[in-house]
């Protein structure tokens, strides 16, 4: 256990509908990523945060996507209307920028499916 | 922006030890390398970091030559509980969104 936790841990889900992931820090850590994993391939960087500022967003897939860290602790993901496409599993993890070296700490994941 | 190549797979036996080398010809001055381990739907795992030399920790080692253009990621005696995929990275301080995973060295241990 890294100390991060994602909600839910699976998520089932029609196309079209609504879906939002929480990711919860390391709690003194400043920087939260979000990633997306498909089979076989590496974490894809999609956006990340320091404190409440969303550094770097045009690596979002789609409009669809979106993201939020509204008090610089949590934060949340979310897909509007989804597509089978965006079955995957989506990654949170948090850093403390600042220290010696920057070290990215994972949460567990959400697996999507998109049905 | 260092750009890594690795195997994209190794088997090993249990008992073994297991070096996964990682290529970076690009490696900036103040870049630093990052390994990381993940297992079937679990988030990836921080294993080991380094700027040059050796560096050792209780799970691996990471050799880092003079030119450091290369990295090799030891593990000492596997298990069949070390079947990964491993990750190497480089960058620097301020990784940002130029953390960058390629696909992996998924290491098969067998009994």
């Amino acid at each position: 256990d890294t100390g991060v936790s994602q909600d839910p841990r699976h998520k089932i889900t029609k196309r079209g509908q609504n879906v939002t992931f929480r990711c919860d820090p390391i709690s003194e850590h400043n920087r939260l990523y979000w990633y997306r994993q498909t089979l076989g391939q590496g974490p894809e960087f999609l956006t990340y945060f320091q404190n409440e500022a969303q550094l770097e967003k045009s690596r979002l897939l789609s409009d669809r996507f979106s993201a939020e860290r509204p008090k610089g602790s949590f934060s949340t993901l979310e897909i509007q209307r989804t597509e089978q496409g965006d079955s995957a599993m989506y990654l949170c993890a948090s850093s403390l920028v600042g220290s010696f070296r920057e070290t990215q700490y994972f949460g567990p994941g959400t697996r999507l499916l998109v049905l | 922006l260092a750009k890594t190549t690795q195997p994209i797979s190794m088997d090993s036996y249990e008992g073994q030890e297991v070096n996964i080398t990682c290529s970076h010809n690009n490696i900036a001055t103040n870049d630093y390398i990052t390994w990381y381990q993940q297992f079937p739907s679990q988030g990836p795992r921080f294993i080991i970091q380094g700027y040059k030399t050796k560096v050792t920790n209780e799970v691996a080692s990471l050799f880092i030559p003079a030119d450091r253009k290369s990295s090799t990621l030891s593990l000492p005696r596997v298990s069949l509980s070390d079947t990964a995929v491993y990750y190497c990275l480089v960058g620097g301080d301020n990784y940002g969104q130029n953390f960058v995973f390629g696909p992996g060295t998924r290491l098969s241990v067998l009994p």
